[in-house]
């Protein structure tokens, strides 16, 4: 069974430039959730994707977008970087939209110049 | 406001302590309590609790919820510096749209 994994492991970036983090899910898993954890902070929940569409969203603006695909496997897209957005970005997958356990991937870690 | 406030902040003790770590919360429409340790970067799960008073054990670890006080607390009794990491809190809300939201979790250190 393979774990949720994410890409890239690391990324620097420059105010005002766009990113896209990946997430691969766990085996089975159809639901995909994005956290951003600042430093010496939990994560805090960006959005979730169900069936390929947007299943609720936390308090982020809308620079902050996703995609999931057929294979369950998503993208989160950030535009417009503010130094703000250095963090670890999460992804974590569960096995149905309304089961509570979810299993985290090993995150990306952004840092914005 | 749906809140999850764990304390203490950060602990240092010394292999062989038994820590209790603890973890309130005020969230509407709870579910479950869920327990993560995180090392490096990934969270791995510990517990997840949803019924009052029953206590969940593996290995040194356990943990109860009280969901009437709204707190739960982890055990960890004859500590390692394996056990050195963040221990994140978390609680699942809402019907289809539900989520998990974190305390800002305790930092562990165990040293030899």
């Amino acid at each position: 069974e393979t774990g949720v994994t994410q890409s890239p492991t690391h990324l620097i970036k420059t105010r005002g430039q766009q990113v896209t983090l990946r997430c691969s899910s766990q085996s089975g898993h159809n639901t995909v959730s994005w956290y951003q954890q600042a430093l010496g902070q939990g994560p805090q929940f960006i959005f979730q994707y169900y069936r390929e569409e947007e299943n609720g969203r936390g308090n982020f603006p809308p620079r902050f977008s996703g995609l999931q695909f057929p294979n369950y496997s998503s993208e989160l897209n950030v535009n417009a970087l503010e130094l703000d957005d250095s963090a670890l970005y999460l992804c974590a997958s569960s096995f149905s939209v309304s089961a509570n356990e979810q299993f985290f991937g090993p995150g990306t870690r952004l840092t914005v110049l | 406001e749906d809140k999850v406030v764990q304390s203490p902040l950060s602990l240092v003790v010394h292999e062989g302590d038994t820590v209790t770590l603890n973890c309130s919360y005020e969230v509407t429409n709870f579910r479950s309590l869920l327990w993560y340790k995180q090392e490096k970067k990934a969270p791995t799960f510990l517990f997840m609790l949803t019924s009052s008073g029953i206590e969940k054990k593996s290995g040194r670890l356990s943990s109860i919820l009280d969901k009437k006080e709204l707190f739960s607390i982890l055990n960890i009794t004859a500590t390692q510096t394996g056990d050195s990491a963040i221990y994140l809190c978390a609680v699942y809300y809402g019907g289809s749209q539900g989520n998990l939201i974190f305390g800002k979790g305790t930092k562990l250190s165990v040293k030899p």
